[in-house]
């Protein structure tokens, strides 16, 4: 069975401070997709990231970092020099032929910036 | 209008009521579907629809009824509800109905709240 585990449920940080979201997924598929999206107070699901198994370099988007480790089945997302606006809650996602067409959603992980 | 919009985004309703939500998308894409997100819990796939057929229907309630007319609208009937079903009904797009490769890209959602 597929499943996504983000143990942090919570995080707090003071603007411009690092912070590092995690996400460890299971799954027995060897092709698989990993997402990430972000949903702020709005409501609105924002696709960050996807990136597919057979890809393990590491992928950099301006502050946005992403560390895709297969020998942990991690997939962290590292925020640099946080802001304000990147309070929100974030989520990891799987999909795989075990799922069939269903992503795999992990329980979210609040990110709170404080100024 | 871009990407995915949904109305009304706030909706009010007693149990003995039927409204619909609305979705459509702007993206030219052919897969939608309807998602509910309770507090505390993982993301709910509800109705996959890809090229206007429905493809998936994960044990839904008959108290929730999709429609598709053409694969830029999709609609959520709603009828004698319970306050169990307040939350927020996400939806989503993707090109196609192939979760490996696809991503969904969401609407803002419809904060719904059954009295």
């Amino acid at each position: 069975a597929q499943k996504v585990t983000q143990a942090q449920t919570e995080i707090s940080v003071v603007e411009k401070e690092d912070v590092t979201l995690d996400c460890v997924y299971e799954t027995r598929d060897t092709t698989y997709y990993l997402f990430w999206y972000k949903q702020p107070p709005s409501g609105e699901l924002v696709f960050l990231i996807r990136r597919n198994s057979f890809d393990e370099q590491n992928e950099i988007s301006g502050r946005y970092s992403w560390n895709f480790q297969k020998s942990t089945s991690s997939f962290n997302f590292t925020i640099t020099a946080s802001q304000v606006v990147d309070s929100a809650v974030y989520f990891c996602a799987l999909s795989g032929g075990d799922s069939n067409y269903q992503l795999i959603w992990g329980a979210g992980t609040k990110l709170i910036i404080k100024p | 209008e871009t990407g995915v919009t949904q109305t009304p985004r706030h909706l009010v309703m007693g149990m003995t009521n039927k409204k619909s939500l609305k979705c459509e998308q702007h993206l030219g894409h052919n897969a939608m579907y309807w998602y509910k997100q309770s507090a505390k819990k993982p993301l709910e796939l509800m109705f996959v629809y890809s090229l206007e057929e429905r493809v998936e229907n994960n044990s839904v309630p008959s108290r929730f009824s999709p429609e598709c007319p053409n694969s830029s609208h999709l609609f959520l009937h709603l009828h004698t509800l319970q306050p169990e079903d307040s939350a927020l009904y996400l939806c989503a797009s993707s090109q196609d109905h192939s979760p490996l490769t696809d991503t969904q890209y969401f609407g803002p959602g419809t904060r719904l709240t059954v009295l």
